[in-house]
């Protein structure tokens, strides 16, 4: 199984860069890398995803490990807004399904 | 709002009873996946349709059964309900499913929470 883990809880203050770890070490080369978050009392939505390359949107950065068995999502400058918990998941092969598996996630912490 | 509607918001019901979920998909979707997240846990999923037929399964127990209709809209069935099932449950959405290792960006509805009392 490719699994990820995430530290349990991260704590940032108020308008500071926050980096959130996330360890796969047994990912393959074809699997993606997604990060979601869950706002309290929501669905999680969509954050970014990347394969290889260092990834950038409106919302966050995702660094790749260049022997991609680990990532970093990158908050650059973190608001109240922000505080989640983020999943980082990857999409696995086992036999003839497809696992969709999700880390414990990092429970994110702003401090004003 | 990510254009996915989950109904009811709410469902409280008694063990041994059985309850259906309904997710409607964003406009163009294909994909659905159904998630159960319990409290304070992170989301377990459960199946994944494609356009009307099951793509992918993951624990989902054997009282548990999904379908996705011709207009694309899906429905949960959880049957027997025991108290554990309490949980809310997700229903997303993504426009397709590329290849054997991607998924691109899944939408999420706000959840049906169930209580089985």
């Amino acid at each position: 199984d490719a699994k990820t883990t995430q530290p349990n809880s991260m704590e940032s203050n108020e308008e500071e860069p926050v980096h959130l770890p996330c360890n796969h070490s047994t990912i393959s080369g074809t699997d993606y890398i997604h990060w979601y978050r869950q706002l309290p009392s929501q669905g999680p939505e969509y954050v970014i995803h990347g394969l290889t390359s260092n990834v950038n949107n409106r919302m966050a950065s995702l660094a790749i490990a260049e022997d991609r068995k680990s990532s970093t999502l990158i908050l650059h400058r973190a608001t109240l807004r922000d505080a989640a918990v983020y999943y980082c998941i990857l999409r696995d092969l086992m036999d003839s399904n497809y696992q969709l598996i999700w880390g414990a996630g990092t429970k994110l912490i702003i401090k004003p | 709002d990510s254009g996915v509607t989950q109904t009811p918001k709410h469902l409280i019901t008694a063990t041994g009873q059985r309850v259906t979920l309904r997710c409607s998909p964003r406009s163009g979707d294909l994909s659905v996946y159904w998630y159960q997240q319990s409290l304070d846990q992170g989301l377990q999923f459960l199946i994944q349709y494609y356009n009307g037929e099951e793509r992918a399964k993951g624990n989902i127990l054997e009282r548990f059964s999904a379908q996705q209709f011709p207009d694309l809209h899906s429905e949960l069935n959880l049957s027997s309900l025991e108290l554990g099932d309490s949980a809310l449950y997700f229903c997303a959405s993504s426009q397709r499913d590329r290849g054997l290792r991607h998924d691109n960006e899944q939408f999420f509805g706000p959840g049906t929470r169930l209580t089985v009392l």
